[in-house]
């Protein structure tokens, strides 16, 4: 099993940078993909492959890693930001997939 | 565009079966792994099942190993989920959901709601 902790919550002010972190005992060979998950609705990719973007994603939203953490980085935080982001792996050889439990972002 | 729209969810017993059907279009079924995903309301996001874009290989987590099945119809764009021997621990929000390639999830359905009570 492959386990991913994330802060239950991180809150942010308005205007200001949110930083939501993804740490896993091999999250240093791993591709970190993250998603975004608004109250009501389902799960968006806002990153892949650690660091890329899919298409119409806003250019606030990046992707970092170092070592085995993962960060989900969020420039000029909006209201609309508000929700919970989960992170994932994969594990190609066994075919399974994991995810984060999830982290609130609330805007102050 | 690319749309996955489930449909079979409901409220079942204890102990009975159903089946969750994800029609999909604005893509070739055919060329996508896929998969489930399920949240209990509330709660976080499980990887519940895989399929490749060919149907041969197969996985399944360990807490529905047995239990529920993937399936899929690529000739119909269709991908399923047979769900037997239905717990109350199963009550979630079950999405499809297509694989980016890279193993991650580039496009999910709405969900179905399977709710299973007595």
């Amino acid at each position: 099993s492959y386990v991913l902790t994330q802060p239950p919550s991180v809150s942010v002010a308005p205007g200001k940078t949110a930083k939501i972190s993804c740490e896993g005992e091999n999250i240093r060979r791993d591709s970190v993909h993250w998603y975004q998950q608004r109250p009501g609705q389902a799960p968006v990719q806002v990153i892949y492959s650690t660091t890329d973007r899919p298409s119409g994603i806003s250019e606030r939203f990046s992707g970092s890693k170092s070592g085995n953490t993962a960060t989900l980085i969020i420039t000029g935080v909006e209201a609309g930001d508000e929700a919970d982001y989960y992170c994932q792996v994969s594990d190609g050889i066994l075919a399974l997939w994991f995810f984060g439990g999830g982290t609130k972002l609330t805007v102050l | 565009q690319v749309q996955l729209v489930e449909s079979g969810g409901g409220v079942v017993q204890p102990g009975t079966s159903v089946r969750l059907s994800c029609t999909v279009s604005g893509f070739t079924l055919a060329l996508s792994p896929m998969h489930w995903v399920r949240q209990v309301p509330g709660k976080g996001l499980e990887w519940v099942a895989f399929m490749s874009n060919d149907g041969k290989i197969e996985n399944h987590a360990d807490s529905v190993r047995g239990r529920l099945i993937v399936s899929r119809d690529n000739s119909k764009s269709t991908l399923f989920l047979q769900m037997n021997s239905l717990r109350a621990e199963d009550t979630a929000f079950y999405y499809c959901v297509r694989d980016r390639g890279d193993g991650s999830f580039d496009h999910w359905g709405q969900g179905a709601l399977v709710t299973v009570s007595s």
